[in-house]
C-alpha cells in the first residue's frame, strides 16, 4: 500500500526565513506534485514533477523530486505572511491520474 | 466554466437520510475525480471518470456511496443512509483527457462541507 508521509505536519515560519517540507513515499514514482490550499478554499496546484532530478520554482517556492529517495522537497525562500497555507504532496504512482495526498503541512508564517 | 464549482457548499443532514453532491466540471476536461477530506486527515481518492469509460469506482469506501456523470458532464456523488463518519469535505476536481499536454493538473473544486448529526 502507498504511504505518502509529510512532515512536519505544522510549522511556524518566521517572515524572512528559509524552511523546508519534506514528502516521503513509499512506492516507486516519477509523478508527483504540490498544492496548497488556503483555509475554507479549494486546492491549488504549485508544481507536477514528472522526472527524477526534476526542479521547479516559483516565487519563494522551490520543489525537487529525488525518486530514487523517494523524496520530495518544497524549499521556502524569505517566508511571508501570505505563504501561510497548507501544503500537501500527492504521489501517482501507476500513471492513471489518482492520486495518494499526503497529511497536509499547516505553515503559518509570523512577523 | 471557469473553474470546476460544486454544489452545496454545505450540508447538514440527519444520520440515515441520502444526501446528493454536484460537479460541474471546468469545460472541456474530460476527467473528474471526487475525493473526500477528513478532519485532520489527507485526501481520499472515492472514484474517477475519463470520457466515455466505466468509471474507476476503486475508492468508494461503502455500497452506500456511489456517483454518475451525465452526458460527460456534471457529476453527482450520492451517500446513502448516512452516518456520522461520512462528515467530511467531498472535492471535486477535473482535468484534460490523459495523455493531453496538462492531463496531468488537477483543478479542484472548493469542496462541499457534508456534516451527518
Amino acid at each position: 500500500e502507498l504511504k505518502v508521509e509529510q512532515n512536519p505536519l505544522f510549522l511556524s515560519m518566521q517572515e524572512g526565513k528559509n524552511y523546508t517540507i519534506y514528502c516521503n513515499y513509499s512506492t516507486t514514482s516519477d509523478r508527483l506534485y504540490w498544492y496548497r490550499q488556503d483555509p475554507g478554499k479549494s486546492l491549488e496546484s504549485l508544481f507536477v514533477l514528472l522526472s527524477n532530478g526534476a526542479v521547479k520554482q516559483e516565487g519563494r517556492l522551490m520543489a525537487s523530486l529525488d525518486t530514487k529517495a523517494r523524496l520530495s522537497t518544497l524549499h521556502i525562500t524569505a517566508a511571508v505572511h501570505d505563504l501561510s497555507a497548507t501544503y500537501f504532496c500527492a504521489v501517482d504512482i501507476r500513471n492513471d491520474y489518482k492520486l495518494s495526498f499526503g497529511a497536509g503541512t499547516t505553515v503559518t508564517v509570523r512577523a | 466554466g471557469a473553474g470546476v464549482s460544486q454544489s452545496p457548499s454545505n450540508k447538514v443532514t440527519e444520520k440515515g437520510k441520502d444526501v446528493e453532491l454536484r460537479c460541474d466540471p471546468i469545460s472541456g476536461h474530460t476527467a473528474l475525480y471526487w475525493y473526500r477530506q477528513s478532519l485532520g486527515q489527507g485526501l481520499e481518492f472515492l472514484i474517477y471518470f475519463q470520457g466515455n469509460s466505466a468509471p474507476d469506482k476503486s475508492g468508494l469506501p461503502s455500497d452506500r456511496f456511489s456517483a454518475e456523470r451525465t452526458g460527460g458532464s456534471v457529476s453527482t456523488l450520492t451517500i446513502q443512509r448516512t452516518q456520522q463518519e461520512d462528515s467530511a469535505v467531498y472535492l471535486c476536481a477535473s482535468s484534460f483527457e490523459r495523455g493531453v499536454p496538462g492531463a496531468n493538473v488537477l483543478t479542484f473544486g472548493a469542496g462541499s462541507r457534508l456534516t451527518v448529526l
